[in-house]
């Protein structure tokens, strides 16, 4: 199966931290990465492959990976970052699959 | 700097046909693969897409395959989104997305277009 499932919603105080998984088959072969959304907006790229960071995306985000897990962690989150956030794999077959979506809320 | 955009979205019935366009600008797009990603009106994202850097390999999504055809113009900077045989379950917001490997796609997708909505409905 290429299905990747993520937690629905999260919170986090402010200035705390929060991790959101990502588990699914295909991250056992595959570097998935990681896209921050809100409303109205398209989706960001923030995490990517072996915990790398595009240009311009604060170091307070950090990725791991471990077997079929992908893991993004917000540390010393800031209102800014409240926002639906998405993994992402491809298969083996050409196929890219997205995951069901995190809402993540910042107290 | 990179700019995607996406235009060709609007209201169509069931079983019709439209194409979307995406211009880019910004890179060379002769060197990178891209994809297309959709999301109905309160859902998640879901990849449809991508094509090759030449337009020799394409893969889609079950849900659409044999219904839309992706395309490229190497000499417009220009990908395309022929969607056939449209169902009300294709309603979304299509995005078009770099891939940022280049030649060879690993399915980050680093630029994105801000969208066109396709609503299919009678």
């Amino acid at each position: 199966s290429s299905e990747l499932t993520q937690d629905p919603a999260v919170s986090v105080a402010l200035g705390q931290t929060v991790r959101i998984t990502c588990q699914g088959d295909s991250l056992r072969n595959y570097y998935g990465s990681w896209y921050q959304q809100k409303p109205r907006q398209a989706p960001v790229l923030v995490m990517y492959g072996k915990n790398k960071r595009p240009p311009g995306i604060p170091d307070r985000f950090s990725g791991s990976n471990s077997g079929n897990t992908t893991s993004l962690t917000i540390t010393g989150a800031q209102a800014e970052d409240e926002a639906d956030y998405y993994c992402n794999s491809r298969d083996s077959s050409g196929k890219g699959v997205f995951g069901t979506g995190t809402k993540v809320t910042v107290l | 700097q990179v700019h995607l955009e996406e235009s060709g979205g609007g209201v169509v019935q069931p079983g019709r046909s439209l194409r979307l366009s995406c211009a880019a600008s910004g890179f060379t797009f002769s060197t990178y693969g891209m994809h297309w990603v959709r999301q109905a009106p309160g859902k998640g994202l879901e990849w449809v897409t991508i094509i090759s850097y030449d337009g020799n390999n394409k893969y889609y999504a079950d849900s659409v395959k044999g219904r839309f055809t992706i395309s490229r113009d190497n000499s417009k900077n220009t990908l395309y989104l022929q969607l056939n045989s449209l169902r009300a379950e294709d309603t979304a917001v299509y995005y078009c997305a770099r891939d940022l490997n280049g030649y060879v796609p690993d399915y980050y997708f680093d630029f994105w277009g801000q969208g066109t909505l396709v609503t299919v409905s009678s």
